[in-house]
């Protein structure tokens, strides 16, 4: 089984502080996906990564992969509440064409 | 682009009863499609891999005979839950993979909350 650590797993924070979250994996990704999903609701994609070492802004949300592929982190700087839900990192395996998912990062931005 | 619907959005059933989901990729065509299944504040799980004109394969674990899954277009896939029972309610997701397209996205419906009483 590959698998993809996500950390932390809940994290609870003030409107106004930076945050990053963790993907990490022993496995080589052809790509990666972020994913955004808030109660009741199918998870809506941030972004995708292809190459090592690449970076992707969106707004306030830094996404990076890692030089090796298998390895990606988000940033948030001055998280607001509306950042609040749960956030997914989704490897796709080189030749397999299925997604590893990791645990979810629950994230709550206080006001 | 990439829009994916379900239907219906939530359903509720008596226990034996069977429940159909449907998943349509609204713009663009599916080769695959996935179809997952998600506990409250849990990652999704799963279930299988649905590809058009062909047998979906399923994830360990998962009985092929209770979620019956058809991929009859490019842009349609089913998952069926036959008989269902009250532990088979849950969260059921589904995604759709772009024919075209780099990075090898899924585009997820959704959800349909399967309550079975």
């Amino acid at each position: 089984t590959q698998l993809l650590e996500q950390s932390p797993q809940f994290l609870s924070i003030q409107e106004g502080e930076n945050l990053t979250v963790y993907c990490n994996s022993s496995s080589v990704f052809s790509s990666l996906q972020w994913y955004r999903q808030e109660p009741g609701e199918g998870p809506v994609l941030l972004v995708t990564v292809v190459t090592g070492g690449e970076v992707k802004k969106l707004k306030r949300l830094t996404f990076q992969f890692g030089d090796a592929r298998k390895d990606s982190s988000l940033h948030i700087t001055a998280a607001q509440p509306g950042d609040t839900g749960l956030y997914l990192c989704a490897g796709v395996h080189t030749n397999a064409g299925k997604s590893t998912f990791g645990d979810g990062t629950t994230l709550t931005v206080k006001p | 682009g990439a829009v994916v619907s379900q239907h219906p959005s939530w359903v509720i059933c008596k226990s034996g009863t069977s429940v159909k989901i449907e998943c349509r990729s609204l713009d663009f065509q599916a080769t695959t499609m996935f179809w997952y299944r998600q506990f409250p504040k849990q990652s999704l799980m799963l279930m299988a891999t649905s590809n058009e004109g062909s047998k979906a394969t399923y994830e360990q674990g998962v009985e092929k005979d209770k979620f019956l899954i058809n991929h009859a277009s490019l842009t349609l896939s089913t998952l069926t839950v036959t008989s269902a029972h009250p532990e088979d309610s849950s969260f059921y997701i589904c995604s759709a993979r772009r024919a075209s397209g780099s990075g090898n996205e899924q585009f997820f419906g959704p959800g349909t909350r399967l309550t079975v009483l």
